[in-house]
């Protein structure tokens, strides 16, 4: 079983703050790097991703953050906002492997 | 609008009794998989499908069966439900080209009592 280890499991941060969620990988195979959004009572949504070509990826005031020789990637909020209070989850995935392998999750609360 | 659509937001079964999940997709993706959720656990993959009537164990597949006759509908049958199958299923879908990126439905949140 591959092994992804997500942190931190819960995080706090006040409205127009920076929330950083890291995830630890073990394959150096894998080729894809997401990060998924999953609001209560919905599934999860692709929010970001990036490939092993390039260290960062930004998409408005989401950045994810790649560092292959470290074996990690962070995802990065700025201006954190009440409407990004949610889960994420770290899945990467390559390789050969064929599924995705989802971190435990990080619950994201942000105060206004 | 892509959809996946699960048959029940809420289940509650009694243990023994054989459960049907079941799990429709509008975009003609050839990919298909079956999730549960637990808190701390993150996603774990029962089984997944690449194909009508083709199958694949995922990491957790004891206890459930799946069947896929359709290509847009993809069904997950426990057995004889127990009481630590008590969960959160989440059924996902992705095209052959883009196999990584997957489409989810709203979940079913089931109990076994």
């Amino acid at each position: 079983q591959q092994q992804v280890k997500q942190s931190p499991q819960s995080l706090i941060v006040q409205k127009g703050g920076i929330s950083i969620i890291n995830c630890a990988y073990e394959n150096t195979a894998f080729d894809y790097f997401p990060w998924y959004q999953q609001f209560p009572g919905k599934g999860p949504a692709l929010l970001i991703a990036i490939r092993p070509d390039v260290s960062e990826k930004k998409e408005g005031r989401f950045t994810i953050s790649f560092n292959k020789s470290a074996k990690q990637f962070s995802l990065h909020i700025m201006d954190s906002q009440p409407g990004d209070s949610a889960t994420y989850f770290c899945a990467p995935t390559g390789g050969g492997y064929n599924k995705l392998i989802f971190g435990a999750g990080t619950r994201l609360a942000v105060h206004p | 609008d892509v959809k996946v659509t699960q048959s029940s937001r809420y289940l509650v079964k009694r243990t023994g009794e054989k459960v049907f999940l079941e799990c429709v997709q509008d975009m003609d993706h050839e990919n298909m998989f079956w999730y549960r959720q637990d808190p701390g656990l993150g996603l774990r993959l029962i089984y997944f499908s690449y194909d009508v009537k083709m199958k694949e164990k995922g990491d957790i597949p004891e206890g459930y069966s799946v069947s896929r006759e359709k290509k847009e509908r993809f069904s997950l049958i426990l057995e004889s439900a127990s009481t630590n199958q008590t969960s959160m299923y989440l059924c996902a879908s992705s095209s052959q080209g883009a196999r990584e990126k997957l489409f989810f439905g709203s979940g079913t949140q089931l109990s076994v009592l």
